[in-house]
């Protein structure tokens, strides 16, 4: 199993281009996320999906949008980027365990940086 | 919605001593609390959690504590050795029916001088 996959793994815009980050999962796992990673401030919930078809907002999502037409792969969007955006995205995914609780299993990251 | 705060957010070591990285957390409906260790330039790996029906949990050289009453949790790590240096996150299950989603720390740098 490859488990969470990203690409690419490093991308560098210029302001108000667009991009498209790919987030694929082998594990049949129903939920994903993506995040934003910056120094000093954690992991920040950018987009969620909990299903094939669904999508809902996270903590940061302005700036961002996501699509989840197939189960496995976890879409994010840049349509107009900033510099404010320039970050390490990680993608996560994880399903309900026996218990009830859901391991996240996050992907390598990309390294994005907006100039 | 769920806040979690976290101290210290760098932490120095001897080899061989113990460290502690000490978490809080706002909502008291949260019930799960993971621990997840990112070296430099890797994903987060989950290291070891808790689930708030249980007061402490260990795996050889780690251990998690949970205090429900004042809602906070902590990472404790004895014997430290240089792989343990890392950036340490702590997070909290926002709420029952949160889908899964993870409220996390800002993080703890730690480092281990030999």
């Amino acid at each position: 199993n490859a488990g969470v996959t990203q690409t690419p793994k490093f991308r560098v815009l210029k302001t108000g281009q667009s991009m498209t980050l790919l987030c694929a999962q082998d594990m049949n796992h129903e939920y994903m996320y993506w995040y934003r990673q910056d120094p000093g401030m954690g992991l920040r919930l950018i987009h969620y999906s909990v299903g094939e078809g669904t999508t809902a907002k996270g903590e940061v999502p302005d700036g961002y949008n996501v699509s989840r037409l197939k189960k496995q792969n976890f879409l994010l969007g840049l349509e107009s980027a900033a510099p404010s955006q320039t970050s390490v995205y990680f993608c996560a995914s994880s399903a309900e365990g026996t218990s009830g609780f859901y391991e996240q299993y996050f992907g390598p990251g990309t390294r994005l940086t907006v100039t | 919605g769920e806040n979690v705060e976290q101290h210290p957010s760098t932490l120095s070591v001897q080899e061989g001593d113990s460290a502690v990285i000490k978490c809080t957390y706002s909502d008291s409906a949260s019930n799960y609390f993971p621990w997840y260790k990112q070296e430099l330039g890797k994903r987060p790996q989950l290291i070891i959690d808790i689930r708030s029906n249980v007061g402490e949990k260990k795996d050889q050289r780690i251990a998690v504590t949970l205090n429900k009453t004042a809602k906070h949790f902590s990472l404790h790590i004895t014997e430290t050795q240089p792989e343990d240096s890392a950036v340490y996150f702590c997070a909290a299950r926002t709420h029952p029916d949160s889908w899964g989603k993870l409220q996390f720390g800002a993080g703890t740098q730690v480092v281990v001088t030999p």
